[in-house]
């Protein structure tokens, strides 16, 4: 298995424009998180979905960012318009439990100038 | 809910020192517990685990860590660090396999020649 998917790398934007973030899970993982990491806050759970359907979004920091799962292969975290205090690091996750074993992928470094 | 504190952002050891980065967890129900590395630019990669059984748990590269329930500790050590352990260190926590990973702010390890 190829792990977890992420594209792109690296994101550079201008302020108000649309962001879409992909990630592909391993097969087979039930669960999928995305996280966001930043100097200042660490860290952060901002969704999670179980078999498709978004479990938990109390961490999604405002209704401009959004974050879908279509099948069980694909998801999208989308920021809509991006603001210079989006730039992170996002990354995706993927397990076959809620609280154990996570597989990281490598990250999308995004940027809003 | 359940929570984690590393102490120390930054830890500086020479090459050959011993190693010891510290984490202390908030849960409400058992704990599980774990390591992940990071290394620049990259994701996430578990070091180590504790779910049930044996308080002292080995992981990859010669890391362990010893669970000690009365003292809410969770610290990670290497006898002797090598040029290649440098990289941020970061423990998690989840309740039971019921809620996703909750990590701390991460620890910065440098390994001095």
């Amino acid at each position: 298995d190829a792990g977890v998917i992420q594209s792109p790398r690296h994101e550079v934007t201008e302020m108000g424009q649309e962001v879409t973030l992909r990630c592909k899970p391993i097969s087979g993982h039930d669960y999928l998180f995305w996280y966001r990491q930043t100097m200042m806050r660490g860290l952060e759970l901002l969704i999670y979905f179980n078999n498709n359907v978004p479990i938990d979004d109390s961490g999604m920091p405002e209704d401009r960012f959004s974050a879908k799962m279509p099948n069980a292969s694909f998801s999208t975290l989308k920021i809509q318009p991006s603001e210079p205090r989006d730039s992170a690091v996002y990354f995706c996750a993927s397990s076959l439990d809620r609280g154990i074993g996570y597989t990281f992928g490598s990250g999308t470094r995004l940027t809003v100038v | 809910a359940q929570s984690v504190t590393q102490l120390g952002s930054h830890v500086s050891v020479s090459e050959g020192a011993l190693v010891l980065l510290r984490c202390n967890y908030s849960s409400s129900v058992p704990p599980y517990l774990f390591w992940y590395v990071q290394y620049p630019n990259q994701g996430l990669q578990l070091l180590l685990k504790y779910t049930t059984g044996a308080t002292l748990v080995k992981g990859i590269n010669g890391f362990e860590a010893e669970f000690k329930k009365s003292e809410t500790s969770f610290h990670l050590t290497k006898p002797s660090a090598h040029m290649s352990d440098a990289a941020e260190y970061f423990c998690a926590v989840s309740g039971i396999r019921n809620t996703p990973l909750v990590f701390g702010k991460g620890t910065r390890l440098s390994v001095i020649a």
